[in-house]
């Protein structure tokens, strides 16, 4: 199975702050991953799709970028509401596996 | 508008089995491509298994296999998981998850309690 290496597992920052969240792939899995937010109590909302492709209606300040094993997932500007947690997800090979995740927290 | 309706909360004793449904509001079942999520408390997201749409094919993540059984009511919209043999640590958040672009619908999520 392939396995998906995310850091941090956990961050602090402020409003206004640009965050970098990587995923590292065991094997290359071209551009097959998505990126998801997380609050607490809610299912996951996707963010990014193919890598890159930011969802419709998620904020621009949300972008993707990578290919193959290394992957990253950027919040320009950090907002009151993006305090939450954030996993990556490749489903390029089955089994289909999940980073472990990052808290965003002040 | 998509919609996935999952069945209410459920509490297990260890042993027992667990058969949870996800209802498709808002489209067909038969377009889509149904997955499982879990999520144990305090824990991260693990995918359980889904339908491969190359051949309809439901695939399981090894740790789960002989244990979970994917279905589908075509004639309903509804798909459901059903996990046997549950213990313990099987205690999670159970979610349906699918769409168009990687999972871009999800289920509100169904709690499974293993206790004895």
């Amino acid at each position: 199975a392939i396995q998906m290496t995310q850091s941090p597992s956990s961050l602090s920052a402020s409003v206004g702050d640009r965050v970098t969240i990587t995923c590292r792939a065991s094997q290359d899995i071209r551009y097959d991953l998505s990126w998801y937010q997380q609050k607490p109590g809610k299912a996951p909302r996707l963010l990014i799709y193919a890598a890159s492709i930011t969802q419709g209606g998620v904020p621009s300040r949300f972008s993707g970028s990578g290919s193959g094993t290394d992957f990253f997932l950027t919040i320009s500007s950090l907002q009151p509401e993006d305090f939450a947690s954030y996993y990556c997800l490749q489903d390029s090979n089955y089994p289909w596996t999940f980073g472990q995740g990052t808290i965003v927290e002040i | 508008q998509v919609q996935l309706i999952q069945s209410g909360a459920e509490v297990k004793k260890p042993g027992a089995s667990v058969k949870v449904s996800c209802k498709v509001s808002g489209y067909t079942l038969t377009e889509l491509s149904m997955h499982w999520v879990r999520q144990a408390p305090g824990k991260g997201l693990e995918w359980v298994g889904g339908f491969d749409p190359e051949d309809g094919e439901a695939i399981y993540a090894q740790k789960f296999q002989g244990r979970v059984t994917m279905t589908e009511d075509t004639s309903a919209d509804t798909a459901y998981m059903e996990m046997s043999s549950l213990r313990s640590d099987d205690t999670a958040v159970y979610f349906c998850a699918t769409g168009w672009n990687a999972f871009d619908i999800w289920g509100q999520g169904t709690i499974i309690t293993v206790s004895s």
